[in-house]
């Protein structure tokens, strides 16, 4: 079946521009994670969603990040005012359910951004 | 807040051999553990799930341990591949944050033919 999917690969934008990026998660989970991985390092943690609500945003840098999934499936993860700062891969990732040991999370291809 | 530290943070070896990779956490109190591997320029697929009750989790030619009262887990290779190149990391899940999972920084590996 199909997996979590991110759109667009890769994006260039220059510095003080709107993104949107987007992710498709795989079909039947209503949990979704967004996660921000810098050049050689681990990914870090920036919002989750059960279902359409945001049930915890602590990992929101600042209020330029916001992230919304208005029908429960897909999500979009929006930047405003980029800097250079955020440049960066954005991976999303999908799972079954939360509050549970059982929970797999599975992660698309993600997104890299480069703000010039 | 958890912490994550894998090491070593880059390792090299021969085409053949075992090898161990490890990781370690500050808080043990989590959910669960997992291991992910991630070839250059791609996300993440997931290899290993070890449940905060089990000890290890076996797949093929790895096998992922868990020890949650140290704080460790190691991820063992056995019979190294040049197709298992790729950086290998480890995340937890805290059973008090939510569902995030908190990752190490990775082991780059590289198994020469």
């Amino acid at each position: 079946g199909a997996g979590v999917s991110q759109t667009p690969s890769n994006k260039v934008t220059e510095k003080g521009k709107y993104v949107e990026l987007r992710c498709d998660p795989i079909s039947g989970h209503t949990a979704l994670y967004w996660y921000r991985q810098s050049l050689g390092q681990g990914p870090e943690f920036l919002i989750y969603f059960q279902g359409t609500g945001a049930a915890d945003d602590s990992g929101l840098p600042n209020d330029r990040f916001f992230a919304v999934r208005p029908e429960g499936s897909v999500s979009t993860l929006k930047i405003q005012r980029t800097e250079r700062g955020d440049s960066a891969v954005y991976l999303c990732a999908s799972s079954y359910s939360s509050g549970s040991s059982y929970n797999e999370q599975f992660f698309g291809p993600g997104t890299r951004l480069t703000v010039l | 807040k958890q912490e994550v530290t894998q090491i070593p943070a880059a390792l090299s070896v021969p085409e053949g051999e075992n090898l161990v990779l490890n990781c370690s956490f500050t808080d043990s109190a989590i959910y669960n553990l997992q291991w992910f591997r991630q070839d250059p320029g791609k996300g993440l697929t997931s290899l290993l799930l070890i449940q905060s009750s089990q000890r290890e989790q076996t797949s093929g030619r790895l096998n992922a341990s868990l020890d949650k009262s140290s704080g460790r887990s190691t991820l063992y290779i056995a019979a190294s591949q040049p197709g298992d190149s790729a950086t290998y990391l480890c995340a937890v899940m805290n059973n008090n944050a939510g569902n995030m999972l908190t990752f190490g920084g990775g082991t780059r590996l590289m198994v020469k033919p």
